[in-house]
């Protein structure tokens, strides 16, 4: 079974709301990421976290704010997020977070629009 | 720093054809190479990947791709798409530190019936 589960498949959120993403895998991976891709383009790496520790932050607004509470799970904190936000967010996760041979499983994603 | 081409923006293919998509890679050390397809709205799903051994890959839905080192290439085939088979593919890299993936910039394929 190689699924990551994501939630909610869509959101719609004020520029003054706090939102949560919620992502989950229970394949025992150790690593789990957050991607963000617009329409058209290639997924952009936000966050990564290994063993529930966070070891890479691509320059990511604070307004995003990442969280894992354990192995399985992986949260992304949104508050006052931009129009400009909108975008489909993709939890992805692997193995373990040091291999460089670690394949990256992805769920379905989170459809975000910022109004 | 590594880089990923993907020359071809779109590609239409007749149903039935034979398909091939291009990707062109930079990396200074042994490449993990990965091709990932998705579906509109859908997140990615992994076709097959390289990372070391015979340079034919086979992967699902009746993909198969080829690593060319002096050519700095990783294309994938199919001999025959089908309907389905229409959606934008991801050719990736791997191999950083912290298992980042550097992803090109996709080709979209539309089958015609």
């Amino acid at each position: 079974d190689t699924e990551v589960t994501q939630t909610p498949k869509h959101l719609v959120m004020g520029m003054t709301n706090k939102k949560s993403l919620k992502c989950e895998q229970h394949m025992g991976h150790r690593a789990m990421y957050w991607y963000k891709q617009k329409a058209k383009k290639p997924p952009e790496l936000m966050f990564v976290y290994s063993y529930e520790k966070l070891s890479i932050n691509e320059s990511v607004p604070s307004r995003f704010s990442p969280e894992c509470p354990n192995s399985s799970l992986l949260n992304l904190h949104l508050h006052a997020l931009q129009p400009e936000d909108s975008a489909l967010y993709l939890c992805a996760s692997s193995l373990s977070g040091g291999a460089d041979t670690d394949t990256q499983y992805f769920g379905p994603g989170t459809r975000l629009t910022v109004l | 720093a590594q880089s990923v081409t993907q020359p071809d923006i779109h590609i239409t293919v007749s149903e039935g054809a034979s398909l091939e998509l291009r990707c062109n890679y930079s990396y200074g050390a042994t490449p993990y190479l990965f091709w990932y397809v998705q579906s509109p709205g859908q997140g990615l799903q992994l076709l097959l990947k390289y990372f070391s051994g015979d340079t034919l890959v086979q992967g699902i839905k009746g993909f198969e791709a080829e690593f060319k080192r002096s050519q700095s290439s990783f294309n994938l085939r199919k001999p025959s798409v089908h309907w389905s088979d229409a959606a934008e593919y991801f050719c990736a890299v791997g191999g950083a530190a912290g298992n980042k993936l550097t992803f090109g910039g996709g080709t979209r394929v539309l089958v015609k019936p």
